[in-house]
């Protein structure tokens, strides 16, 4: 079965500094992989995806995220945090196929202090 | 372009109501999706459909049944809800199977947030 860790529920950076969301998923087969972005009161936005080829994705608003199947890892970065990015972050996995059912971590909430 | 559209977005039901909520998309998707979003919990898979008059269960299907008589349209409704079911519930569609169904991902609505007293 597949699963979706994120850790830290919580994470506080200042403006200017490095974000760093945690996702490691279990897969029995090579996964999909997904954040998706939610703003207060909103839907879920796609930010990025790894389906195949290069392993470092890049999405919007100048996050990225790396694909490393030794460490089962799928981790969110951001070189420098803005105020906008406060919000709730989820990762997502899935193996695609018949039904490509997204199965999706307990999320992150990002805070941005001045 | 109106992406997926769910109504309503809020209601207030009190227990043992019914009630049916309405997904609709307008980008021929086949694949759509019913989750419930729960603060700690992430979102979890209720029901699901891979095309028109086919639906599957989900994670967390009990207390909740669906119906997709049209391609657009995919329908969740509560027969007898509990106040368990006070949650925010949200629609996807996706492309439909294998890489290519996935290069865009799924597409959400905007949620309802339903409260069972």
């Amino acid at each position: 079965a597949q699963s979706v860790t994120q850790l830290g529920s919580h994470v506080s950076v200042s403006e200017g500094a490095l974000v760093l969301l945690r996702c490691n998923y279990s897969s029995s087969v090579p996964p999909y992989l997904f954040w998706y972005v939610q703003y207060p009161n909103q839907g879920l936005q796609l930010l990025l995806k790894y389906t195949t080829g290069a392993t470092l994705v890049k999405g919007i608003n100048g996050f990225e995220a790396e694909f490393k199947k030794s460490e089962t890892s799928f981790h969110l970065t951001k070189p420098s945090a803005h105020m906008s990015d406060a919000a709730e972050y989820f990762c997502a996995v899935t193996r695609g196929g018949a039904t490509n059912k997204l199965i999706f971590g307990t999320g992150t909430l990002l805070a941005v202090q001045p | 372009n109106a992406g997926v559209t769910q109504t309503p977005k809020f209601r207030v039901l009190k227990t043992g109501q019914s009630m049916t909520l309405l997904c609709a998309q307008d980008m021929n998707h086949e694949y759509m999706y019913w989750y419930r979003q729960d603060p700690g919990m992430g979102l979890r898979l209720i029901h699901y459909s891979v095309g028109e008059g086919t639906t599957a269960k989900g994670e967390v299907p009990d207390g909740y049944n669906v119906s997709r008589l049209k391609k657009q349209n995919f329908l969740l409704g509560l027969e007898s809800a509990a106040p368990s079911q006070t949650s925010v519930y949200f629609c996807a569609s996706s492309y439909g199977t294998g890489t290519a169904g996935l290069m865009d991902g799924y597409t959400f609505g905007s949620g309802t947030r339903l409260t069972v007293v």
